[in-house]
């Protein structure tokens, strides 16, 4: 079964770092481009981050820039997001998906059950 | 950055209507790059359609979507109880990847 299985969330204080894991089986991992997606409780979805299969190549939405870090240990198929600097906006459920084909931009068709972050003192 | 503005926000509607969602692009987004998702409370979204008119692996043959131009529009044609949801559209065509605001359909 293909399957993403994220952890690591949990609450932070303002400036504070939290590292969040997301466990890949059932699929070629390496082959794939990873993303993290954010969801602000009620509200929608935001695009976060993402990292390609060898580990090379990365991008981030402005919001998170300079503060967050994407990575990949392919040999635990296993991609993880580094979280500094955290800030009260930074609250959200953060979900770890990829994208449907290899190689090319497409939709996200596998999607981890989320892990829920809060930034709070 | 592209934005995709969707409408209605809620859409109302009884088990057994067609339910018809809209989400129009700020900017020129190729067919191909846009897809679809529903999310139900405390579950992960899930696609439903990618370049702008193709099903996903398992999703029922009522759901269905099309583009013209900038506008892009999801239909499912008759509503089963499982379908009240939020849905979102989501473009994969440029940098960064972008979201709808998303329309919750609703039970009447």
């Amino acid at each position: 079964e293909v399957q993403l299985v994220e952890s690591g969330g949990g609450l932070v204080q303002p400036g504070g770092s939290l590292r969040l894991s997301c466990a890949a089986s059932g699929f070629t991992f390496d082959n794939y481009w990873m993303h993290w997606v954010r969801q602000v409780p009620g509200e929608g979805l935001a695009w976060v981050s993402r990292i390609n299969g060898n580990g090379r190549s990365t991008n981030y939405a402005d919001s998170v820039k300079g503060r967050f870090t994407i990575s990949r240990d392919n040999a635990k198929n296993t991609v993880y997001l580094q979280m500094n600097s955290l800030r009260a906006e930074d609250t959200a459920v953060y979900y770890c998906t990829r994208d449907r084909i290899v190689g090319i931009n497409d939709a996200f068709d596998i999607w981890g059950q989320g892990t829920m972050v809060t930034v709070s003192s | 950055e592209i934005v995709l503005t969707q409408s209605p926000g809620t859409l109302s509607l009884s088990p057994g209507e067609r339910a018809t969602l809209s989400c129009r692009a700020s900017q020129s987004v190729s067919s191909s790059y846009l897809a679809w998702y529903q999310q139900k409370p405390g579950q992960a979204p899930r696609l439903l359609i990618y370049g702008a008119s193709s099903r996903a692996t398992g999703i029922p043959d009522r759901f269905s979507g099309s583009a013209s131009g900038t506008d892009f529009t999801l239909t499912i044609s008759r509503l089963e109880p499982e379908d009240f949801a939020v849905y979102y559209c989501q473009q994969y065509y440029s940098a960064p990847r972008t979201f709808g605001q998303g329309t919750k359909v609703e039970i009447k």
